[in-house]
């Protein structure tokens, strides 16, 4: 059980376009879903935190106007990457929670691998 | 403000063996979760271990078990009978009780000899 899925696996762009990146709980109603950004050879950074039907809330220095979440249902969340630049490439990866807040509950994805060129 | 340090940014460990990785924690809260996850070269984040700091039994999951000292805000994870498959980059965490995010230390990689 608890089964989160993304998709794509993995996606290139041109500098530009946009991308979007669903997040997906296959088993279970997401509550809360968790928006990471991994650059290689680094930690997990917490981009945003969305609950359903609510706005996302992001962390400090995550531009919400570049980085689009929608939570409209309990099973499915999208990031999407709107006028992707070559340093939006990176490996994002998300998680999902059937608790309200959940941060200490979150199955992860299998993360999407973004390549603007 | 919760911090989570890794000192070893790589490992290495004879298959069979058993190895030790580092971590620790701060925090000013008494109620926190801590963690150890393991991301192998699939990038799949997984839950190894998962300790609630008001428990003082060290979580144990099959090979793998945790060394929790609360005073010295310690959480070391130690991985018995190593095999190839355990060859991955392991970050430790921790989410204060109610907090609203998880932070991850910066991750220790590990790998395992033939």
């Amino acid at each position: 059980g608890a089964v989160v899925s993304q998709h794509p696996s993995r996606v290139i762009c041109k500098s530009g376009t946009s991308v979007k990146i669903e997040c997906r709980s296959l088993d279970f109603q997401a509550t809360t879903m968790f928006w990471y950004r991994q650059f290689p050879k680094q930690s997990l950074m917490l981009m945003a935190t969305s609950n359903e039907g609510s706005k996302a809330t992001y962390e400090q220095g995550v531009e919400k106007d570049k980085f689009l979440i929608n939570h409209a249902s309990l099973t499915l969340s999208t990031l999407t990457v709107t006028s992707a630049h070559p340093e939006d490439s990176s490996f994002y990866i998300c998680s999902a929670s059937p608790f309200s807040g959940g941060t200490e509950t979150q199955y992860f994805g299998p993360g999407t691998r973004l390549l603007v060129l | 403000a919760q911090t989570v340090t890794q000192s070893q940014p790589e490992m290495s460990v004879q298959e069979a063996e058993t190895v030790t990785l580092s971590c620790t924690y701060d925090t000013s809260e008494s109620d926190y979760y801590l963690f150890w996850y393991k991301q192998p070269p699939s990038r799949q984040m997984i839950l190894v271990i998962r300790q609630e700091a008001y428990k003082q039994q060290n979580a144990t999951e099959n090979r793998f078990s945790v060394n929790f000292q609360k005073a010295a805000k310690s959480f070391s994870l130690k991985i018995s009978d190593s095999q190839l498959g355990d060859a991955a980059m392991y970050f430790c965490a921790s989410v204060d009780l109610g907090d609203d995010k998880i932070i991850f230390g910066k991750g220790t990689r590990l790998h395992i000899l033939p």
